[in-house]
This record gives C-alpha cells, structure tokens and sequence, in this order.
C-alpha cells in the first residue's frame, strides 16, 4: 500500500512559467512533509519543507502548500529554470523517536527553453 | 559533498559474490539509513538505526545485512543477490526525530548483479 502518492511520472514546463508538481497521501498521522530534488547519479537533496500546522511554505521560487483535509501537498515553482530540470520526490514522515521518511515515486520535471 | 559520503559508487559484482557498502556521515548525526531505489518505484527504507541500534527492517531478505559500528559509519554486506537487486542504493543520516531538513543523502551506490 503505496502511503505516499505522486501521479504524474513527468511534467514539462516551459522556462519562465510555473510548475506544479503535485503529491497525495492517505496516512492521517503524518505531520511533516518534505520535497527532494535528485539529479542523475546522485542522491536526493532537500529542496523545502512544511509542518501540518502550516499550509504554506516559501523559501525564494519554491513554494510548497499543503491542504490536510484533501491530504494533498503540491511543489510551485516560479519562474521555472532550466536547471530546475530534475526528479522531484515527495516525503512524509511522523515525528517521534526513529521517525522515518515515506518517499512517493517522483515526477520528472523538464523545463523547456 | 552532503556530508555523506558512499563507497563505491559503482558495484558490478556476480550471484555468489560477496561485497559490502560503506557509508559515513560527518554531519553529526543519531540516526542512519540504508533506501533502495529501483526503476519506476518509490525510495524503499530498508534499514534505520538510531543511536547505532537497529530499529527499522523493512522486510528485507537475508542477503542483506546492515552493520552500524558506531553513529558516523553505516555498512551494508551483501551475499548471493539476484539480478532484481540490481538498483542504486542510498545510505542517509539524520537527527532523530526528523526535523527541518529530514535526511541527508550521499550520492548512492549503483550495484549491478549479473
């Protein structure tokens, strides 16, 4: 049972425009999300966060909302950059002790020139 | 450089092979990780330990065993794997709990089993 969902495997945006990257998931008990961006040959890297006690998140083009009632967060990025061009992965986690991060399949996002 | 650093990047090894990861944070942190990543399939959390005790085992076959010496180093031996375990494996440190950032990833290790 897959807890943390993205359903689009790939998205291409032309450079300047917004991305949305969207991500879904069914466990009530997470209460921090997280995105990663992962390019070829290396590991995921932290990208931005969010606490369930918040819906929104900005930190510079990135900005990350989450609606608990619809257990949906989704990944804006404004304007979209050619170096943007990655695999964006969705995380979630419960807080407490060996708390552990729930990853979704990712999304392959192009950015067009 | 994460601060996580995996060795060898690469891994091309036969069924009957016996090899091992190596992973080693200098981040400070208390927890460390072992995900797999398979084509089309989401990370897969393979091990978790906390304060160098194991407190996670996803299920995970035999021919996999993790070895946490101490809080900054992370082992993974491998013995007689199949061709499906063929994947790019990732060794992450964090504080726990989780905050702010999550994890920290190093750059994984790309094993082939032939």
């Amino acid at each position: 049972d897959q807890q943390v969902k993205q359903n689009s495997p790939s998205l291409s945006v032309q450079e300047g425009r917004i991305s949305i990257l969207n991500c879904d998931y069914t466990n009530s008990m997470f209460d921090y999300f997280l995105w990663y961006k992962k390019y070829p040959a290396e590991g995921p890297t932290f990208l931005i966060s969010i606490s369930s006690i918040k819906d929104k998140n900005e930190d510079g083009r990135f900005t990350v909302f989450l609606n608990k009632s619809a257990k949906h967060l989704s990944l804006h990025i404004v304007p979209s950059q050619p170096g943007d061009s990655a695999v964006y992965f969705c995380a979630a986690s419960r807080t407490g002790t060996a708390s552990k991060l729930t990853f979704g399949t990712g999304t392959r996002l192009q950015v067009t020139l | 450089e994460t601060g996580v650093t995996q060795t060898p990047r690469h891994l091309v090894m036969g069924m009957t092979n016996k090899k091992s990861l190596k992973c080693e944070q200098h981040l400070g942190h208390n927890a460390m990780y072992w995900y797999k990543q398979s084509a089309k399939k989401p990370l897969e959390l393979m091990f978790v330990y906390s304060l160098e005790e194991r407190v996670e085992n996803n299920s995970v076959p035999s021919r996999f065993s993790p070895e946490c010496p101490n809080s900054s180093h992370l082992f993974l031996h491998l013995h007689t794997l199949q061709p499906e375990d063929s994947a790019l494996y990732l060794c992450a440190s964090s504080q726990d709990p989780i905050v702010n950032q999550g994890v920290t990833f190093g750059s994984g290790t790309r094993l082939t089993v032939v």
